[in-house]
């Protein structure tokens, strides 16, 4: 099964742009992978799903134009742009790997997007 | 509007009990995959446990394996999760969420603190 890997942290200053990123292990290229916000104290909330090729299916309800991805290789990346305090939230991306009885979900660590 | 509702978290000690809910409302639920995911505090998510739309299909994380139980009452809109033998390192808050493909809706959380 894939492993995802995300650094703990990243910043940002309000008005800028930052782009997060999850990194597939090797071998699993074709993995499309589901990015999730989570405010302070809350339930995590649907981004959008991301491939290889870009984006895959919709945005989640409410999720601003700011808000784009992008996939190369091993990596999916989230790029927020014009960044607001509202956005300062834990990322957390995730892939589902196989099926029937050996179905898994897997979640990267998480990345704590400070605004600054 | 989509609603997942928590409920049924506490303190335990270990060797103990728990069983969770989750209420449903704003969709018709019986026509949906639905998942738990745990998130130890301060840490990332963890997949726990799925169950398909009839309750006919589930699926288990190794480390909750044996030990819980997911299962559904679509005439009543309520997830479950039986959790018996207890640890400590079930120590987390636990989310419903619901899977149409991409898992695009997420209850608030219950925290099941398990301890002496």
């Amino acid at each position: 099964q894939p492993v995802l890997t995300q650094p703990p942290s990243a910043s940002a200053s309000l008005g800028a742009s930052v782009t997060l990123t999850c990194t597939l292990t090797s071998g699993y290229s074709n993995y499309k992978v589901d990015w999730y916000q989570q405010r302070p104290g809350k339930g995590p909330q649907f981004v959008m799903r991301v491939g290889a090729g870009g984006i895959v299916g919709s945005k989640g309800d409410g999720i601003p134009d700011r808000f784009s991805v992008l996939g190369s290789g091993l990596n999916r990346y989230l790029t927020i742009k014009n960044i607001q305090e509202e956005d300062e939230s834990d990322y957390h991306c995730g892939a589902d790997h196989g099926s029937g009885s050996n179905f898994v979900w897997v979640f990267g660590g998480g990345t704590k997007l400070t605004v600054l | 509007e989509v609603q997942l509702v928590e409920s049924g978290g506490g303190l335990v000690q270990p060797g103990g009990s728990l069983r969770l809910s989750c209420a449903a409302s704003g969709f018709t639920f019986s026509s949906y995959w639905m998942q738990w995911v745990r998130q130890p505090p301060g840490k990332g998510l963890v997949w726990v446990s799925r169950i398909n739309n009839d309750g006919s299909t589930t699926n288990y994380a190794d480390s909750v394996k044996g030990r819980f139980t997911i299962s559904r009452d679509n005439a009543k809109n309520t997830l479950y999760l039986q959790m018996n033998s207890l640890r400590a390192e079930d120590t987390a808050v636990y989310y419903c969420a619901r899977d149409r493909g991409v898992v695009d809706c997420w209850g608030q959380g219950t925290l099941v603190t398990v301890s002496s």
